[in-house]
């Protein structure tokens, strides 16, 4: 079965210091891995996408995230934290078979920064 | 950019109460998607639609049904609320079945008392 799992129900960091949100995931082809933010009372954005190639992506707001095949990870980093990066990260792995086009998403890290 | 809207940022409604529940796109995608948001349970898919017409159940239908007329919209209908229903409704779009990248509208936060 395909599945996403993001370990950290929150993870706390100060402002200025690097941050790394954990996400692996479990499929049987080739995954597509997503990232996506939802700040207070909004919908997800879109932050970046792995499908092929490099194993570095970089995404908006300074995030980039780095697969991993061998730990079957894609954890999104940012080198310098800001209090406005606050929210809720989501990854997300594409599903296959019957339902094309659909993603499975894990169930959210809230990302805390403090000044 | 691609817009995402729905009809209500938030509702209440009664037990029983038909609620509908409105998504528009404005960029021509073919996929829609109907999600409900809960804390500590993440996305979790009610149903999609690939096509005007067509519907998938995602992975918790029960309660719910939708409507797709037009292409760029896409309706989720709950037949008779009831008060596990409470949540935040997303509701998504795609432009194919081989782009997987999908772009989210507000959120409508559903409160059933």
């Amino acid at each position: 079965a395909q599945s996403v799992a993001q370990p950290e129900d929150q993870v706390n960091v100060a402002e200025g210091n690097p941050l790394t949100v954990k996400c692996t995931y479990s499929v049987s082809g080739n995954p597509y891995l997503f990232w996506y933010v939802q700040y207070p009372n909004r919908g997800l954005q879109f932050l970046l996408k792995y499908i092929t190639g490099d194993n570095l992506v970089k995404g908006s707001y300074g995030f980039e995230a780095e697969f991993n095949k061998s730990q079957t990870s894609f954890h999104l980093k940012k080198p310098s934290a800001l209090v406005s990066d606050s929210a809720l990260y989501f990854c997300a792995v594409r599903a296959y078979g019957g339902s094309q086009g659909n993603l499975i998403f894990g169930k959210g890290t809230k990302l805390s920064v403090k000044p | 950019d691609v817009k995402v809207t729905q009809s209500s940022r938030y509702l209440v409604k009664r037990t029983g109460e038909k609620v509908f529940l409105e998504c528009v796109q404005d960029m021509d995608h073919e996929n829609m998607f109907w999600y409900r948001q809960d804390p500590g349970l993440g996305l979790r898919l009610i149903y999609f639609s690939y096509d005007v017409k067509m519907k998938e159940k995602g992975d918790i239908p029960e309660g719910y049904s939708v409507s797709r007329e037009k292409k760029e919209r896409f309706s989720l209908i709950l037949e008779s609320a009831s008060t596990n229903q409470t949540s935040m409704y997303l509701c998504a779009s795609s432009l194919s079945s081989s782009t997987y990248e999908q772009y989210f509208g507000p959120g409508t936060r559903l409160t059933v008392t």
